[in-house]
Formats: structure tokens, C-alpha cells, sequence
């Protein structure tokens, strides 16, 4: 099962910043939280990830809680082309190989005019 | 750099029928996983291989297979296809595979059971 909590879906102006919530209680120290979006029909594609520090990229930022338990990935300037699925994710180790990332419900976003 | 490749992009077979699948990864990519999206059970995990092992599962049933080459590409099977069989199928690749790697997804390739 999916290690995070995200709300179903939220709404955004144009040219306004997109605040979304994640809730990642049972998360680890050495755990990374990973951030991706998926526009209908197309691949998920990798948004941002970071394990305790804040983090910024060209596209988005995302800012960790201290106990990281929590995180919100920001776009500063939502466009209509930001309308998509966006996923939280913290890998989950299956075995004692390695880990996977297993894909919650995400939510999703509807950038309007 | 070319990013993650999957063929065919679309496919339509019969019940009962099998397919293969192929994923072409990120060059120097060693870890390959799948997953099936339907829309009524969202993106879900099959497997992933990394140095042509399985080296995680997920829960389907042994009709769906993979394997990895020495070249790091990877097919997944499916045998004795069921109408639930038809989604789209993703795969994704990464350097190592683990928590502090990215991972990159191909486009899938949509597979239609009739």
C-alpha cells in the first residue's frame, strides 16, 4: 500500500500558486519523498524529491516539515498545462532487495482561467 | 539524452492470446520496473528488474512475467489474456532502483483486449 495521504483534488486559479498537501506520518529517516505529476494518458513525469532540506526546481518547490511527516509541493505560477494527477510518493521496500514506488490515488489538479 | 522507450504504443489482441511488451531504458539505467494503470485501480506496481533479476513483485498473478537483458532492456509477458487485462502499461527505469534515484517513465504502451 501507498505510504501517504493527499486530498482527491484541488482547484487553482491561472497565475496563481498551487499549495499541495501531503501527509507521510510512517515515513523513515532515510526515506525520500518523491513528487510526480501524470497528464492524461501520458507517463508520470518526475516533478521534484527531497529527503529532510526544502527543495527548488525549475518547476516546482517542495517543502519538507521538520518532522517530515509532512510536505506540500509548490508550483509559484500555475498554467492551465499544470492540470494533472500529482502523486506523493515514498518508495516502499518490498524485500530485502530494494524498494518500488507505489503510486496512492494522487490528486488532482484543475488549473482554471 | 533519449529518454525511456516502449513498444508497440498501441496493441489489440484476443482473450486468450498472449503479448510481450518491451522497455527500452535510459542509457546506463540498470533498474527496470512495470506497472499496469486501469481506471479503476490506478497506477499499480508489477515488478522490477536490475541486473537481469526480479528483484521486487507485486500482486499479479503468474500469467504476467518480465526479464531483464544484459543490455538492461526488458519485455514483460502476459499469457492468456483477460478483458481485465486491458490497460496501459508503463515502465519505468533508474540508475540503481533505490529511494534516493529518480525514476523515468516511458509513454506506455496501451494494450485492448477483445
Amino acid at each position: 500500500d501507498a505510504k501517504t495521504t493527499q486530498p482527491p483534488s484541488m482547484d487553482c486559479a491561472e497565475g496563481r500558486a498551487a499549495n499541495l498537501p501531503c501527509n507521510h506520518s510512517t515515513i523513515s529517516g532515510n526515506e525520500y519523498v518523491y513528487w510526480y505529476r501524470q497528464i492524461h494518458s501520458q507517463g508520470p513525469q518526475y516533478i521534484i524529491h527531497g529527503l529532510k532540506n526544502n527543495e527548488t526546481n525549475e518547476m516546482a518547490s517542495l517543502i519538507i516539515t521538520e518532522d517530515r511527516k509532512s510536505s506540500t509541493l509548490i508550483l509559484p505560477h500555475a498554467t492551465l498545462r499544470d492540470t494533472a494527477v500529482y502523486y506523493c510518493i515514498v518508495p516502499v521496500r518490498l524485500n530485502q532487495a530494494g524498494t518500488a514506488l507505489i503510486f496512492g490515488k494522487g490528486t488532482t489538479l484543475s488549473v482554471s482561467s | 539524452k533519449a529518454g525511456v522507450t516502449q513498444t508497440p504504443r498501441y496493441l489489440i489482441k484476443t482473450r486468450g492470446q498472449q503479448v510481450t511488451l518491451s522497455c527500452s531504458p535510459i542509457s546506463g539505467h540498470r533498474s527496470v520496473s512495470w506497472y499496469q494503470q486501469t481506471p479503476g485501480q490506478g497506477l499499480q506496481f508489477l515488478f522490477e528488474y536490475f541486473s537481469e533479476t526480479q528483484r521486487n513483485k507485486g500482486n499479479f498473478p503468474g500469467r504476467f512475467s518480465g526479464r531483464q537483458f544484459s543490455n538492461s532492456r526488458s519485455e514483460m509477458n502476459v499469457s492468456t489474456l483477460e478483458l481485465g487485462d486491458s490497460a496501459l502499461y508503463l515502465c519505468a527505469s533508474s540508475l540503481w532502483g533505490t529511494s534516493n534515484y529518480g525514476y523515468t517513465f516511458g509513454s506506455g504502451t496501451r494494450l485492448t483486449v477483445v
